[in-house]
């Protein structure tokens, strides 16, 4: 049974672009969060979806925008790319109030 | 905003000795807490979890001790391996809403 997998593994983007992240929940999972680990310190919940809304957020910018699609899959969009976004980018799914599963992550990387 | 987060950022065992990892929580209102272990390279992986009801949980070599009166959350590993080496993160989720609020970590090293 496949966990939480990501898409990439690892990205290099310029200031100022756009990047898309994708992330397949665990299979029986129908929840998706997104998290922003920079090094060193520990995961910043980003938002949540649910049903193909967003459901909850954290304290991120409009620049940062998601998407839910009927298989439960997930996208994470940054528009305008800053150096500050450099970053571990991590997909957890869950289902209930069943503790979250964690992806490996997406290291992006702003030059 | 509150916050959850850890007294040692480093914390150096002997192999199979006992270690004991450290939390502090802000919000009183928190009604669900777990420990993630992440290995470098890897997302976070759950090792335990306590509701607020209860104070204390075991599972396979770990223990959780919640201290509700001081805000206090503790995650004991027992006869620590080598393996157990990574980055120790609690985290909490309020009584309203599923998100994770993490601490900032802390780092345990298993001398052989």
């Amino acid at each position: 049974d496949a966990g939480v997998t990501q898409s990439p593994t690892h990205l290099i983007k310029t200031r100022g672009q756009q990047v898309t992240l994708r992330c397949s929940p665990k299979s029986g999972h129908d929840t998706v969060s997104w998290y922003q680990q920079a090094l060193g310190q520990g995961p910043q919940f980003i938002f949540q979806y649910y049903e193909e809304e967003e459901r909850q957020r954290g304290n991120f910018p409009d620049r940062f925008s998601g998407h839910q699609f009927p298989n439960y899959s997930s996208e994470l969009n940054v528009n305008a790319l800053l150096l500050g976004d450099s970053a571990l980018y991590l997909c957890a799914s869950s289902r209930d109030s069943s503790f979250s599963t964690f992806g490996s992550g997406t290291r992006l990387t702003v030059v | 905003g509150e916050s959850v987060g850890l007294h040692l950022p480093t914390l150096s065992v002997q192999e199979g000795d006992n270690s004991i990892i450290n939390c502090a929580y802000s919000n009183s209102a928190s009604d669900y807490f777990i420990w993630y272990k992440q290995e470098s390279g890897k997302g976070p992986q759950f090792i335990i979890d306590i509701r607020s009801n209860m104070d204390k949980r075991q599972g396979q070599r770990v223990t959780v001790l919640l201290n509700k009166t001081v805000k206090h959350l503790s995650l004991q590993i027992a006869a620590t391996q080598p393996g157990d080496s990574a980055v120790y993160f609690c985290a909490e989720i309020p009584n309203a809403g599923n998100m994770l609020t993490f601490g900032g970590g802390t780092r345990l090293m298993v001398k052989p």
